[in-house]
C-alpha cells in the first residue's frame, strides 16, 4: 500500500528566502507524485505533479518540486518565498493503476514578513 | 466556471438526522470522489467511483452511502448522524487516461457540524 510522510508539522521560512517543504512516499510501482496547497477555509488547490520525465517539474505560483526516486522524496521548493506563500501544503502519492490518491498529513508553512 | 462544486458549504445538524451532500463536476472527468479531513486537517478517502461504480470503499460505516447518478455527479447520504462525523468533507474528480488518472480537482468542501 502506498504512503506519504511529510515529516515537518511546520515551516517558518523569511520572505525573500527560499522555502522547502519535505515530502517521502512509499509506493509498490511506479508513483504519481503531487502537491496541493490549502487556504483557510478552501479547497486543496493543485500546485504540480510528477508522473515521468524530467525529474524538476515546476507549477503554479512559481512553485518547483524535485523527484528524487533514490530518496524516494519529492521535496515542495521556490527560490523566493512571498508572505501570500503561508498555507497548508500537502504532498500527494497515487500508484499507477491505483484508482486513489493518499495523502501526507500536511505541513504549514509560515512566510515571515 | 467552477469544476467541482458542492452543495452545501456549510451544514449545522442535530445528532441522529440524517443529511446529504452533493456533488456535481463539469470537466468531463469519469471518476469521483469523497475525502475527510478532520480538526487535524488529515485527509483520508471515503470512496471513490468510476463510471457511476464504486471502487474504493475505505472502511466507512454504512451509515455512510455514496450515490452517483450519472458520471458528473457524486452525492453522499449520512445517516444517524454522530457528534463525530463532524469534519469538513471534500469531493474531487480526476479522469482515468490510457496512461493512468489525471491530478484531482477539489470541491471547495463542506463543512459539518453535528451538534
Amino acid at each position: 500500500a502506498q504512503s506519504v510522510a511529510q515529516p515537518e508539522d511546520q515551516v517558518n521560512v523569511a520572505e525573500g528566502n527560499p522555502l522547502t517543504v519535505k515530502c517521502t512516499y512509499s509506493v509498490s510501482g511506479n508513483p504519481y507524485l503531487f502537491w496541493y496547497v490549502q487556504y483557510p477555509n478552501r479547497g486543496l488547490q493543485f500546485l504540480l505533479k510528477y508522473i515521468t520525465g524530467d525529474n524538476l517539474v515546476k507549477g503554479s505560483y512559481g512553485f518547483e518540486a524535485e523527484f528524487n526516486k533514490s530518496q524516494t522524496s519529492f521535496h515542495l521548493k521556490k527560490p523566493s518565498a512571498l508572505v501570500s506563500d503561508s498555507a497548508l501544503y500537502f504532498c500527494a502519492v497515487r500508484d499507477m493503476g491505483d484508482d486513489k490518491i493518499i495523502f501526507g498529513k500536511g505541513t504549514r508553512l509560515h512566510i515571515l514578513p | 466556471d467552477t469544476a467541482v462544486s458542492q452543495t452545501p458549504k456549510y451544514l449545522v445538524t442535530q445528532m441522529g438526522n440524517d443529511k446529504s451532500i452533493k456533488c456535481e463536476q463539469n470537466l468531463g472527468h469519469d471518476t469521483m470522489y469523497w475525502y475527510k479531513q478532520d480538526s487535524k486537517k488529515f485527509l483520508k478517502i471515503m470512496f471513490s467511483y468510476n463510471n457511476k461504480e464504486l471502487i474504493i470503499n475505505e472502511t466507512v460505516p454504512n451509515r455512510f452511502s455514496p450515490k452517483s447518478p450519472d458520471k458528473a455527479h457524486l452525492n453522499l447520504h449520512i445517516n444517524s448522524l454522530e457528534l463525530g462525523d463532524s469534519a469538513v468533507y471534500f469531493c474531487a474528480s480526476s479522469h482515468r487516461g490510457a496512461g493512468g488518472h489525471t491530478e484531482a480537482f477539489f470541491g471547495q468542501g463542506t463543512r459539518l457540524t453535528v451538534v
